[in-house]
């Protein structure tokens, strides 16, 4: 069974920093595509960032450009963002996608407070 | 705003047919393939069509998609109450090199 669990969220305060990870499970992750997408409370689903297979290309929403970094690790089957520099407007549950255009497979998302 | 149009709410009596719009441009839905999500109450988006009309294996017939030019629509025929769910479709925009979504819209099956 495909499955992606992300870890990582909590509350932390404007201009904090906070590191997600996603670990895959069911499926060749190396071949892969992922993205992050997160959803603000009450509001759509915004495109994150997404990584290539090997990691050679990455792509951001101007939002957080110069803000978060995406990464993975193939052989720990995992994807991670690092957000530094975090404001109010970023608070949203975060969910980790596969993402072989479409985005076929979703983590259960794991939320991210910034508040003071 | 979203790069992607879509109205905020549809809704239809039980057994119904509705449709979801989609609106883009050349840069996204003009020349990509567009992907349509359901997202029930409190639960995470899942896949619901593909490469603008193509169904995931356990998703039913009722749903259907569809895509000219810079447009695409979502349609779901024999509405049930458990179809009340939120809409998004989603792509890639060459320009931006982002992906992007709709707004999302609202489905509401009376």
């Amino acid at each position: 069974e495909v499955q992606l669990v992300e870890s990582g969220g909590g509350s932390v305060q404007p201009g904090g920093s906070l590191r997600l990870s996603c670990g895959a499970s069911g499926f060749t992750f190396s071949s892969f595509w992922m993205s992050w997408v997160r959803q603000a409370p009450g509001k759509g689903l915004e495109w994150v960032a997404n990584i290539k297979q090997d990691g050679s290309e990455k792509y951001y929403v101007v939002s957080v450009k110069g803000r978060f970094t995406i990464s993975r690790d193939n052989a720990k089957k995992s994807v991670y963002l690092q957000m530094n520099s975090l404001r109010a407007e970023d608070t949203a549950v975060y969910y980790c996608a596969r993402d072989g255009e479409p985005f076929d497979c979703w983590g259960q998302g794991t939320l991210v407070t910034v508040s003071s | 705003q979203s790069v992607l149009t879509q109205p905020p709410s549809v809704s239809a009596a039980p057994g119904q047919k509705v449709t979801i719009s989609c609106s883009g441009s050349s840069s996204n839905i003009g020349n990509r393939y567009v992907s349509w999500y359901q997202q029930l109450p409190g639960t995470a988006p899942k896949l619901l069509i593909y490469e603008n009309n193509k169904r995931p294996s356990g998703i039913p017939d009722r749903f259907s998609g569809s895509k000219s030019g810079t447009s695409a629509t979502l349609g779901i025929t024999g509405l049930q109450t458990g179809d009340e769910a939120d809409y998004y479709c989603g792509t890639w925009d060459n320009s931006l090199s982002a992906g992007v979504f709709g707004g999302g819209t609202k489905l509401t099956v009376l």
